[in-house]
């Protein structure tokens, strides 16, 4: 089915451990985005990239980096694991032109990360 | 300043009744877009419905409308015949200026409980 692909589904980290969030779409999207979900606090932009090739920060990219790999895939890299990213994570993506799709973004199915 | 405030953390609605999901938002940009999302326990992130800045009519789909107030910068989400299948989390969220290096910026949301 066409979509957005994020894996994994489910991670537990160790405080200090680093990890890598896949994310991958098939919609020939130009832009994609990292969210983070926290309780109470809805979803936040982390990082995202307008076109293959370009990234920008969100408004809570303390801790992570990312990478636009190719048109499909944007990766969400976590160096040095804190227990503050304990979180749900979700990679997005939409099909802008010039202008904002009306359509609204097409979500992965996210991501659980625990770090103890 | 919050760009999107939904002011209820929760709401209680019974079956077949219509309900108010209550969003404001604050820019400057003359030119944006307000959608709203569905969050069902599950936790997928599901689009329902979209208002662009310069409709002169309210979005409908379905049972989802949008009233849009523009002068109050309001853009309340109107359920009609509520289901039980309606129970989830929503969110509002509002997209600035027509280029694509901008994102979606979400409020905190509002938990919908719908009983029979």
């Amino acid at each position: 089915n066409a979509g957005v692909t994020q894996t994994p589904k489910f991670q537990v980290l160790k405080t200090g451990q680093s990890m890598t969030l896949q994310c991958a779409q098939d919609m020939n999207h130009n832009s994609m985005y990292w969210y983070r979900q926290d309780p109470g606090m809805g979803l936040r932009l982390i990082y995202y990239s307008a076109s293959e090739g370009t990234t920008d920060k969100g408004e809570v990219p303390n801790g992570y980096n990312v990478s636009r790999l190719n048109k499909r895939e944007f990766s969400l890299r976590l160096e040095s694991a804190a227990p503050s990213q304990t979180s749900v994570y979700f990679c997005a993506s939409s099909e802008d032109q010039g202008r904002f799709s009306t359509t609204g973004y097409t979500f992965g199915s996210g991501t659980r990360l625990t770090v103890v | 300043a919050q760009k999107i405030t939904q002011t209820q953390p929760g709401m209680f609605v019974q079956e077949k009744e219509a309900v108010t999901l209550d969003c404001t938002y604050d820019t400057s940009d003359p030119s944006y877009g307000l959608f709203w999302y569905k969050q069902p326990s599950s936790g997928e992130m599901i689009f329902l419905i979209y208002q662009g800045s310069y409709d002169q009519q309210n979005a409908t789909e379905g049972r989802y409308s949008l009233n849009f107030q523009k002068a109050r910068k309001s853009a309340n989400l109107v359920i009609s015949a509520s289901q039980l299948g309606d129970s989830a989390m929503y969110f509002c969220a509002m997209r600035e200026a027509n280029q694509a290096g901008t994102a979606l910026i979400f409020g905190k949301g509002t938990t919908l409980s719908v009983s029979s």
